[in-house]
């Protein structure tokens, strides 16, 4: 059974870099598939943030280009978000995820994880 | 990229169907058949029912299905029971491996 669980600090103060990493059990990511990040804000819905393939290919939401950069370490079998410059509006339990065969849906997901962009 | 439109809310009565529409553009919803839909109870984190418009992952109920005509896509649940009350995610394939979701519809049961 694939499982996916999100680690990092909960509280990021404004204009830092907010950096999360998400680690995988049941599951080799260097076997393939894309691996993903999506946040939502409290009270509002889901929003795609980037994927990854274990070969170190990524695919951005052009909302967040400039910002964001998710990266692979397949020793720990886990990958990594970081979003810089950090605003309020950042403030979401973010979901890391597993792109299910075909790419074209999230099959696994983590449990989420709160982050509060705050002084 | 802007989010796909669902209506806020839906309600039914156990028994009976629903529908929720998805409604993007000819970049996203309209021009792929990879359209997924995700169940969320509060607090829990989203799961697919349906992907690729109606094929369903293994373990879902039949009574979820999933169809898309030209730029929106739907969702009908029949036989609406207590457990189906959740919040529903549409998502798009929206190329270059790229994807959006819908703002999202509460279903209530009534």
């Amino acid at each position: 059974q694939v499982q996916l669980q999100e680690s990092g600090p909960g509280l990021v103060k404004p204009s830092e870099t907010l950096s999360l990493t998400c680690a995988v059990s049941g599951y080799s990511i260097s076997r393939g598939y894309y691996w993903g990040w999506i946040r939502q804000p409290p009270g509002k819905g889901l929003e795609w943030i980037g994927s990854i393939h274990y070969s170190g290919n990524t695919y951005y939401n052009p909302s967040f280009k400039s910002r964001v950069t998710i990266s692979v370490d397949t020793s720990k079998n886990q990958f990594s978000l970081k979003l810089s410059s950090v605003t309020a509006a950042d403030t979401a339990v973010y979901y890391c995820a597993r792109l299910g065969s075909g790419l074209t849906y999230f099959d696994y997901w983590g449990q989420g994880t709160l982050v509060t962009v705050s002084s | 990229q802007s989010a796909l439109t669902q209506p806020a809310s839906v309600s039914g009565s156990p028994g009976q169907s629903i529908t929720i529409s998805c409604t993007g553009t000819s970049s996203d919803v309209g021009g792929y058949n990879y359209v997924s839909w995700y169940q969320q109870h509060p607090g829990k984190a989203p799961k697919v029912m349906i992907y690729d418009v109606s094929k369903w992952p293994s373990g879902v109920s039949n009574r979820f299905s999933g169809s898309k005509s030209g730029n929106t896509a739907s969702l009908t649940i029949s036989g609406l029971q207590a457990e189906d009350e959740a919040e529903y995610y549409c998502c798009s394939y929206a190329g270059s491996s790229t994807f959006v979701f819908g703002g999202g519809t509460k279903l209530t049961v009534l």
